[in-house]
């Protein structure tokens, strides 16, 4: 199984401020062929279901926010957080769609200091 | 607008079975692959299962194996999970996933990631 690894396991920001979230996986998830790396981020708030904000490690969900932005190729990942507003405090995961069984991250909390 | 709505979780105990279901709508469920993905209390994400959106290619997790099968009826826009011999480590949110839409020639395992989840349903597993 791909092991998926983030970091910090938590971070506490100010409001406005950027967060980066680090992803790294155990073997690399870029599929050649394609030129495409098959990572997702999720965001989870309190009481939630995930929610897919990334896919193709760097394409945006419809209608996510652009301060959020995911970057990275192989096996180092990223998401950032521009400017950081009261309502992004959660937890985010990422995911490989590389190979099965499907991985995740073991999450990353956001909170506001 | 896509909705999943998961039911039949519960309280169970150790080696007791319990089916949950996932009734979804607002889109053409047949087309798509679906998930399972577990939350045990206070942990991260697990993936559990995957089906096909014909239900003829099923995947599983290790730790579920041979003690959970996923179906899903087409015709009742409905996704399945029957959990057989179920151990205290099983005890979690339980969410169905609708995947995201990944072309063929670009899905390399038959399924995809969740794009689309259900709010979950509980399954506590305790004497």
């Amino acid at each position: 199984d791909i092991v998926m690894t983030q970091s910090p396991d938590s971070l506490a920001l100010s409001l406005g401020e950027r967060a980066t979230i680090h992803c790294k996986s155990s073997q690399s998830v870029l599929y050649r062929s394609n030129n495409k790396n098959y990572l997702t981020w999720y965001q989870q708030k309190p009481g939630q279901p995930p929610k897919l904000l990334i896919y193709w490690a760097s394409t945006r969900e419809s209608g996510v926010p652009d301060r959020f932005s995911g970057s990275g190729s192989g096996t180092d990942f990223t998401l950032t957080i521009s400017s950081l507003q009261a309502e992004d405090v959660a937890v985010y995961y990422c995911q490989q769609y590389y190979s099965t069984p499907v991985t995740f991250g073991q999450g990353t909390k956001v909170e506001i200091e | 607008e896509v909705q999943l709505l998961e039911s039949g979780g519960g309280l169970v105990q150790p080696g007791g079975s319990l089916r949950l279901s996932c009734a979804a709508s607002g889109f053409t469920f047949g087309s798509y692959a679906m998930n399972w993905v577990r939350q045990a209390p206070g942990k991260g994400l697990q993936w559990v299962s995957g089906i096909s959106g014909s239900g003829s290619s099923t995947y599983y997790a290790d730790s579920v194996k041979g003690r959970f099968t996923i179906s899903r009826d087409n015709s009742k826009n409905t996704l399945y999970l029957q959990m057989n011999s179920l151990r205290a480590e099983d005890t979690a949110v339980y969410y169905c996933g609708k995947d995201l839409d990944i072309p063929y020639y670009e899905n390399l395992i038959g399924y995809g990631p969740p794009r689309t989840w259900g709010q979950g349903t509980l399954v506590t597993v305790s004497s």
